[in-house]
């Protein structure tokens, strides 16, 4: 079984100012990272993942996400937020074997809020 | 264009009436998956789909049912809402690869739903 804990709730930033947005899981399994962004009033859209090599990961928008396999951690991150990254982010685990891979566990999420 | 279609969108209803949202994909998925998300606590699986004629319980089962009569289609029923259920709810498709799924599940827009 797989677990995800999003540390913050909510996360209050000014435009360009940089953000991270923090993710901690467990699992008995090796896994797979996700992290989806909802903008208001919209479903949710793939943001980036991890499968396998480079632990830092690109995604759209200018967002990256660093995976760290000894402290279980998937972090997001962007060096400089515009009005329009303002959504709620999710990031998920999935594992890669066994009775647990096709299942997608998510965190409770996190509000970003960008004031200008 | 590929995607995940959900009917309706925005449905009000009361206590015991029951219900039918529908969940559509035109991309030849095999497995969809149906969540509902609440404040505070994420995404949770209600049931999905690993292929036609084959359901299974996610983490939130109860209350409802599914099937899955045709590849395209996976509708979610309510026999009898409460106003527990009143929820944002998404269904949610992919490829599946061996006994697993592909890394990427594709989502609907969302159907929001009060039980009065």
């Amino acid at each position: 079984a797989q677990s995800v804990t999003q540390l913050d709730s909510q996360v209050p930033v000014f435009e360009e100012a940089p953000v991270e947005l923090r993710c901690n899981y467990s699992s008995s399994v090796s896994v797979y990272l996700f992290w989806y962004v909802q903008y208001p009033n919209q479903g949710l859209q793939l943001l980036l993942k991890y499968l396998s090599g480079s632990t830092l990961v690109k995604g759209i928008n200018g967002f990256e996400a660093e995976f760290n396999k000894s402290q279980t951690s998937f972090h997001l991150r962007k060096p400089s937020v515009h009005i329009s990254d303002t959504a709620e982010y999710f990031c998920a685990v999935r594992g890669r074997s066994g009775g647990s891979n096709y299942k997608l566990t998510f965190g409770k999420g996190t509000l970003l809020t960008v004031n200008p | 264009e590929a995607q995940v279609t959900q009917n309706p969108r925005y449905l009000i209803t009361v206590t015991g009436k029951k219900l039918t949202v529908t969940c559509s994909q035109n991309m030849n998925h095999e497995y969809m998956s149906w969540y509902r998300q609440d404040p505070g606590l994420g995404l949770r699986q209600i049931y999905y789909s690993m292929n036609v004629e084959v359901t299974d319980k996610g983490d939130v089962p109860e209350g409802y049912k599914v099937s899955r009569k045709e590849k395209r289609n996976f509708p979610l029923i309510l026999e009898s809402p409460s106003p527990n259920q009143t929820s944002l709810y998404f269904c949610a498709s992919s490829f599946r690869i061996g006994q697993g799924i592909a890394d990427t599940q594709y989502f609907g827009p969302g159907t929001r739903l009060t039980v009065l």
